[in-house]
């Protein structure tokens, strides 16, 4: 049982480059989440899904965006990656908990 | 402002002492929950508190949630070094899950 799957596990980006951050989970949970993580940090959620079809925004959507076109997959875009978004990504499924992946490591030079 | 407020942030003992973390709201939840996250890792649930009042032991780790279910506590009887870790509470108003802030629990051999 893989649970939730993030890849992938480490990325160094440019400045101005894009990129998907996948997410995967096999527990046939409606609710998904993207957090990040700053060193030494509680987290911070950037957005959330209800269920397939159904986004909406956390405390710090900006710079980012998801889609969930199905159940299992929830990934997340960053469309012109800047410094600000260096920190670890971690992607959440839920039912009564949540059960996360082992997080991206994004630095952005 | 955060929804969920933890102190304190950093807790650097000895093994065998014991030791409280808060977390605290201004907002009245129908749970809190705890997570503990490990370095490299993502958090894992240690317990949900549903009821004012309610105290849950979990071996040398006892829960409170505050009797207005606003605020939660968590005691350390003992701490070992294996329970060194990021501690986390966190409240699921309308489906999203929202942590604290951490506090950051190091224990000495």
């Amino acid at each position: 049982n893989a649970g939730v799957t993030q890849t992938p596990k480490f990325r160094i980006l440019k400045i101005g480059q894009s990129m998907t951050l996948q997410c995967a989970q096999d527990m046939n949970h409606n609710y998904m989440y993207w957090y990040r993580q700053d060193p030494g940090m509680g987290l911070k959620l950037i957005y959330y899904s209800v269920g397939a079809g159904i986004t909406d925004k956390g405390e710090v959507p900006n710079g980012y965006n998801v889609s969930r076109s199905t159940t299992e997959d929830f990934p997340l875009r960053l469309e012109l990656a800047a410094p600000s978004q260096t920190s670890v990504y971690f992607c959440a499924s839920a039912h009564t908990e949540a059960f996360f992946g082992q997080g991206t490591r994004l630095t952005v030079v | 402002t955060q929804l969920l407020e933890q102190s304190p942030q950093f807790l650097s003992i000895q093994e065998g002492e014991n030791l409280t973390v808060y977390c605290n709201s201004s907002s009245v939840f129908s749970s809190l929950q705890w997570y503990r996250q490990e370095p490299g890792e993502g958090p894992v649930l240690l317990v949900t508190v549903v009821t004012g009042g309610e105290v849950k032991k979990l071996k040398r780790l006892t829960f409170q949630f505050g009797d207005a279910r606003k605020d939660s506590s968590l005691h350390i009887t003992a701490a070992q070094p294996g329970d060194t870790g990021l501690y986390l509470c966190a409240a699921t108003p309308f489906n999203k899950f929202y942590f604290g802030s951490g506090t950051k629990l190091n224990v000495k051999p």
